[in-house]
């Protein structure tokens, strides 16, 4: 069954330092996301992406974070300075359609520490 | 913008015991509904869904119907089995395909 993946799985940085969280969405699917959840908080909306553009964005989503499609199967999501409020578990996701179906496929996720 | 709430807490609960997990939801107009499960070592799938009022979504045998008169979306299962042991979230959509979750249940099924 195809399925999104993300590396790397757990990742620990040094505030300041800029990471980037790798994803491959299912190969057919048009639409990709990113979503966080903060330990202990609930699971939020970061970014969509569609035609190598942004769709949507959350207000979180601030110039320290950025998005991109570099070679037709990767979705990468780049924090350029970590800061401790960074730390999170990152999911990567992606849907056939934008239409509001709600039915997204989910990565495992990343699991990001800022030290 | 639209956003749900679930119990808070853990549940814990033995083999083929009856599952209950309460969500209510709160949003302008009537948006689809959702249950998505996280299992161990796993990405969030979905569960089940309903997109309007009176809807019964089902799957694996859980259940939950999208009651307007409560605003609630509780996910059922009669007889629950050790591999039914995840994480469990009602999410409702605002926007195109932007999902709000509530905080989610970690439902531990003991043999």
């Amino acid at each position: 069954e195809p399925e999104v993946t993300q590396t790397p799985s757990h990742q620990v940085t040094q505030m300041g330092q800029e990471v980037i969280l790798r994803c491959v969405p299912i190969s057919n699917h048009l639409y990709f996301y990113w979503y966080r959840q903060i330990l202990g908080q609930k699971v939020e909306f970061l970014v969509s992406f569609y035609n190598n553009e942004i769709s949507e964005k959350s207000e979180i989503f601030d110039d320290q974070f950025s998005v991109e499609r570099p070679d037709g199967s990767n979705f990468t999501l780049k924090i350029r300075s970590t800061k401790l409020e960074d730390s999170a578990m990152y999911f990567c996701a992606s849907s056939e359609e934008l239409r509001n179906t709600g039915e997204l496929f989910f990565g495992e996720g990343s699991r990001l520490t800022v030290l | 913008g639209n956003s749900v709430t679930q119990m808070e807490g853990p549940v814990t609960l033995s083999e083929e015991a009856f599952l209950t997990i309460n969500c209510t939801y709160t949003a302008t107009g009537y948006p689809s509904l959702f249950w998505y499960v996280q299992y161990p070592g796993e990405g969030l799938q979905l569960l089940l869904k309903a997109t309007k009022a009176d809807d019964k979504g089902s799957n694996k045998g859980f259940e939950a119907t999208y009651r307007k008169e409560t605003t609630s979306f509780h996910l059922e299962k009669g007889s629950v089995q050790v591999s039914d042991s995840a994480v469990y979230f009602c999410v409702t959509t605002y926007g195109n395909n932007r999902l709000a979750f509530g905080k989610g249940n970690q439902v531990v099924v003991i043999p």
